[in-house]
């Protein structure tokens, strides 16, 4: 299963873009890279998933480097309220055809200052 | 729309009891989940559905069971409680080829 790495923390001052990065150097050519982030005591909310191009959404960037060895998030103008812990997660290739579950690690912390 | 919801949000027990945790989903999904959480820790799975009557073992299953008896509801049993099932406990759903959408989340404490 491939395996990814973040920063435990980051800060962030308000207004500015948020870079968040992940290193997933095992990963194989038929998975996605997710980003989910969690918010103190709310379930983990869905942000952006993308294979191979750069995406976007009303939420936030992913690029994706040509390798696919590493990503990045970024927040345009982060907010107090985009504090939180970020998880990249690569989605698992079902054994059997059952279902593409997440692994979840630890992630980054990042914290927007006033 | 309500989404994902946890029932209950929180409860306490005593060493040995049984309780089961609720989680319902409106939008249809295909796919539940049940992942705990741990301090300093990430999510980790502990058993999942892919359809009505049928469920799976994740990462972390033992201590627990899972029935998915309609499509709405996937239900988690703690048939024997004990202290290294406190947690906080989530539930996801999801179609196939989609985002996972979750739960805010049941903390059990067990004593």
């Amino acid at each position: 299963d491939a395996k990814t790495t973040q920063p435990p923390s980051m800060d962030c001052a308000e207004g500015r873009a948020a870079n968040l990065p992940c290193n997933h150097s095992t990963i194989s050519g038929n998975e996605y890279v997710y980003w989910y982030r969690q918010i103190h005591s709310q379930g983990p909310q869905y942000i952006i998933h993308g294979l191979k191009n750069n995406e976007t959404n009303e939420m936030a960037s992913l690029i994706i480097t040509e390798d696919r060895k590493s990503s990045t998030l970024i927040l345009p103008h982060a907010t107090l309220r985009d504090t939180a812990v970020y998880y990249c997660i690569v989605r698992v290739p079902p054994p059997g055809g059952a279902t593409n579950k997440l692994i979840f690690g630890t992630g980054t912390l990042l914290a927007v200052q006033p | 729309n309500a989404g994902v919801t946890q029932t209950p949000k929180f409860r306490v027990l005593k060493t040995g009891q049984s309780m089961t945790l609720l989680c319902a989903q409106d939008m249809n999904h295909e796919y539940m989940y049940w992942y705990r959480q741990d301090p300093g820790m990430g999510l980790r799975l502990i058993h999942y559905s892919v359809g009505e009557g049928t469920t799976a073992k994740g990462e972390v299953p033992d201590g627990y069971n899972v029935s998915r008896l309609k499509k709405q509801n996937f239900l988690l049993g703690l048939e024997s409680a004990a202290p290294s099932q406190t947690s906080v406990y989530f539930c996801a759903s999801k179609q196939p080829n989609q985002p996972q959408h979750f739960g805010d989340g049941t903390r059990l404490s067990i004593l």
